[in-house]
């Protein structure tokens, strides 16, 4: 089945540390994103990619980096830098970016804690 | 940046009556979508909404895309208890950037048997 892909589930970290974040979709999607959510809030943009080695920042970049190598894969890391790192972690893809009638299709999110 | 408004926050309501939210704004969109999310998953689309005046179906679902193109309600008629999650609008601004993909804070719904 296509889909997208996100893993770990959950994932700890200690303080200090960056964590990587996985996303793959199979769904030949050209854009991807990732987006944070706080209990009680909604989504929050922090990078998303229209095509492969591009990636731009969202409204929450600050403390977080990704990669876009492959059109199949944007692994999300979150860098030592991001103080309040507990969130839980959605990507998402669509068809391509900038037609505003391209609905993205969510993975199942990572919840990330710190220890 | 643009907000939108997205009320109720949460509601309790019997396995069998009808639901309304719906979604707010001091901006124009182009498209509003509507997503649903259950406890530990992604959000899943529901219903996408692209003219405004649009008023579209998805089962029980039915949801219309403001003549203002300013807001967006999503009714649910019949409730069920797998209906029990949390409900976000989205919508798109004219420049059509996902950078301009603005999501409401959500409805958080209960149905009690």
């Amino acid at each position: 089945d296509g889909g997208i892909t996100q893993s770990p589930k959950y994932l700890f970290r200690k303080e200090g540390q960056n964590v990587t974040l996985s996303c793959e979709q199979n769904l030949n999607h050209d854009a991807m994103y990732w987006y944070r959510q706080d209990p009680g809030q909604g989504l929050r943009l922090i990078y998303y990619s229209q095509i492969v080695n591009d990636f731009q920042k969202g409204d929450i970049a600050e403390g977080y980096s990704v990669s876009r190598e492959k059109k199949e894969s944007f692994p999300l890391t979150v860098t030592s830098a991001q103080k309040n790192p507990t969130a839980f972690y959605l990507c998402a893809s669509s068809p391509r970016e900038g037609s505003g009638n391209q609905p993205q299709h969510f993975g199942d999110g990572t919840r990330l804690s710190i220890l | 940046g643009q907000q939108l408004n997205q009320s109720p926050q949460s509601m309790f309501i019997q396995e069998g009556e009808d639901v309304s939210m719906n979604c707010t704004s001091s901006s124009i969109f182009n498209t509003w979508l509507w997503y649903k999310q259950d406890p530990g998953e992604g959000p899943v689309l529901l219903i996408a909404l692209y003219k405004a005046g649009e008023l579209t179906s998805n089962g029980r679902l039915t949801a219309q895309f403001g003549i203002t193109r300013k807001d967006s309600f999503l009714n649910i008629s019949a409730s069920i208890p797998s209906d029990v999650g949390i409900y976000f609008c989205a919508g798109v601004i004219p420049s059509g950037s996902a950078r301009q993909l603005t999501f409401g804070s959500g409805t958080q719904l209960t149905v009690l048997p």
